[in-house]
């Protein structure tokens, strides 16, 4: 059975990236795509990122140019940063999987990590 | 981008009574539309892909309908372990992927 496990700092300072790490176990990640999905407090939920393994990053177009993710193989991890945060990065955020060509959707996500962005 | 406009915000259900949940594309999406369960505390969960195809243990009491710009989410006969946030996300555009705002499914 495949989960995914969130991890990263908890609080990070305005201006500063946020780095964030999806550890994947009980499956491989080659062959999927990979995303990110977050959370603000009390809002609903905003795609932030994906990734294929073999591919770059796409991200939403309201995060320009601050999102870059990765995928360690040899570890089963993706990763995400972004960059010059501020209060409004706030937020739960989730990796989730993409089976494309299955269900296009995503299938699988895991219970999220909370990033507060303050000083 | 395309916005996805979910309604009722609130849904008040007694147990045993049906739900019916509405979601709006702003532009034709299909067939692709996906439908999410998400409860506190926990990972969302996939209900609905594909507008009408259950996901992989799914129960039968969730059903999935609609294509073009609207959709609707029934669950014939609520649970208890239904009550929760629903919501739905399209994938017709893979350069900006979007979710509705949700519906919370409440206890009457």
């Amino acid at each position: 059975q495949v989960q995914l496990q969130e991890s990263g700092p908890g609080l990070v300072k305005p201006s500063e990236t946020l780095s964030l790490t999806c550890t994947v176990s009980g499956g491989s990640i080659t062959r999927y795509y990979w995303s990110w999905i977050r959370q603000p407090p009390g809002k609903g939920l905003e795609w932030v990122a994906y990734l294929y393994y073999s591919g770059s990053t796409k991200s939403n177009p309201s995060l320009k140019s601050r999102v870059t993710m990765s995928l360690d193989t040899s570890k089963n991890q993706v990763s995400l940063s972004l960059s010059s945060v501020t209060a409004a990065d706030t937020a739960l955020y989730f990796c989730a999987r993409v089976p494309l060509g299955v269900t296009d959707a995503f299938d699988i996500w895991g219970q999220g990590t909370m990033v507060t962005v303050s000083s | 981008e395309i916005v996805m406009t979910q309604s009722p915000a609130t849904l008040s259900v007694s147990p045993g009574e049906r739900a019916t949940l509405s979601c709006r594309a702003s532009q034709s999406i299909s067939s692709n539309l996906a439908w999410y369960q998400h409860k506190p505390g926990q990972a969302p969960r996939l209900l609905i892909y594909g507008a009408s195809t259950r996901a992989t243990g799914i129960p039968a009491r969730f059903s999935g309908s609609g294509s073009g710009t609207e959709f609707t989410l029934t669950i014939s006969s609520l649970q208890s372990e239904d009550f929760a946030v629903y919501y739905c996300q399209q994938y017709n555009n893979w350069l900006a992927l979007t979710f509705g705002g949700g519906t919370k499914v409440e206890f009457k």
